[in-house]
This record gives C-alpha cells, structure tokens and sequence, in this order.
C-alpha cells in the first residue's frame, strides 16, 4: 500500500516554463488536494476535489490548474512558472469528511 | 470563514517533561474536526491526533492528548514524557464538515518544538 505517491521530489524551473506535478494515491479516497507550504505562512490551499470529474479553487489558485479524470489521479499543472511560485508542494487525500488527510512527502519546487 | 492560530513560533522543553502547544480556531459552524500534524526536519506532514466538535472526551494518542474547550475555542495539543524525536513543526488544523468546505484543511502557521537533554 503505498498511500500518496509524489513525483517528483525536486525540481527546478525558469520562469515561464510550465510542468506538471503528479499526485497518485491507492486508497480510493475520494476527497484530493493539494497545499503550498511557504515559511512562516503555514500550509494553504491551491485547489482540491471531491470526486473524480469535480475541483474547486482554494485559497491560492491562481497560475495552477487542476484535473481529476479519475479517483487516484489528481495532477497539479503550472501554467507558465513564477519565482513566486517557489514553494514546497504537499498533495492530500482523505477517505470522508470527518477523516484527516494522508500527506505525500512533497514536492520542492525553485523557479528562477 | 475557518481560521487557526498558532501564536507559539517556538517552544523548547527538556526530555521527559510534559508540553502544551497553543491553538485557537474560528468557525461559524457547528460540525468541525480539529486535527494536529507533525513535520520533522525531513519534511513529511504525520498525522498525530483527532477531535470532532462533537466528542464529548478529549482524545488521546499514546503520548498526545488534546485539550479540547469548546467554549474558549481552544484546541491545545499535549506531549507528555517528551523525547528527542518530538523536536519538529506542529500543525494545527481544522476541517468544517457541512458539506460545502469539507474538503478544506484550514492550517496555522505552525510552532517549532525543540526538545533538550
């Protein structure tokens, strides 16, 4: 079982350059999503989903876009890559609502 | 909309002693869950401990309890019988449960726990 599985562990941009991270879980939870971690601020959210065909923004959506085609599946796209978009990336699932979320090891992403 | 606050940036307690770390939370709604998560240096969120808003007990998790008041909307996390391994990032969170925001794990921004001998 290997829960969430993130690819990749590291990566590093230019600035206007797009890519995906990929997020994989094999539980069949149904609730996804995915969380920049900056210093000091915490974890926030990007976007999640409830379901396979179903996303919604979260608090910091803007310049990533997201699918979810199936259940295990919920990949993290950026568009055209950022400095400010330097960051640590963490995908999520959760089994239901009152459940708490398995985390992915992460993604440290550097745009320069 | 849901708020944490984690006002500790830092805490150090010596090996074998007990700790409390601080968190408030902000909610309109009446069905929540309070989780705590752990980071260590090598960058993993663990899942340590959970409460609904609803548990009539405080939880506990081995060494962990959580402090649950309601009424303070309060949320502290206890370690008893600290150990070197617990020096790490604490996270607390927070999920409302109606079903418009139950996919959000709302997070403070963490206290830095370092355990000495």
């Amino acid at each position: 079982n290997a829960g969430v599985t993130q690819t990749p562990k590291f990566q590093v941009l230019k600035t206007g350059q797009s890519m995906t991270l990929q997020c994989a879980q094999d539980m069949n939870h149904e609730y996804m999503s995915w969380y920049r971690q900056d210093p000091g601020m915490g974890l926030r959210l990007i976007h999640y989903s409830v379901g396979a065909g179903i996303t919604d923004q979260g608090e910091v959506p803007n310049g990533y876009n997201v699918s979810r085609s199936t259940t295990e599946d919920f990949p993290l796209r950026l568009l055209s890559a950022a400095p400010s978009q330097t960051s640590v990336y963490f995908c999520a699932s959760s089994y239901s609502i009152g459940g708490g979320y398995t985390f992915g090891s992460g993604t440290r992403l550097t745009v320069v | 909309a849901q708020k944490i606050t984690q006002t500790q940036p830092g805490m150090f307690v010596q090996e074998k002693e007990a700790v409390t770390l601080d968190c408030t939370y902000d909610t309109s709604d009446q069905s929540y869950g309070l989780f705590w998560y752990k980071q260590p240096s090598s960058g993993e969120m663990i899942f340590l401990i959970y409460q609904g808003s609803y548990d009539e007990q405080n939880a506990t998790e081995g060494r962990y309890s959580l402090n649950f008041q309601k009424a303070r909307k309060s949320a502290n996390l206890v370690i008893s019988a600290s150990q070197l391994g617990d020096s790490a990032m604490y996270f607390c969170a927070m999920r409302e449960l109606n079903t418009g925001t139950a996919s959000k794990l709302t997070f403070g921004t963490g206290t830095r726990l370092q355990v000495t001998l």
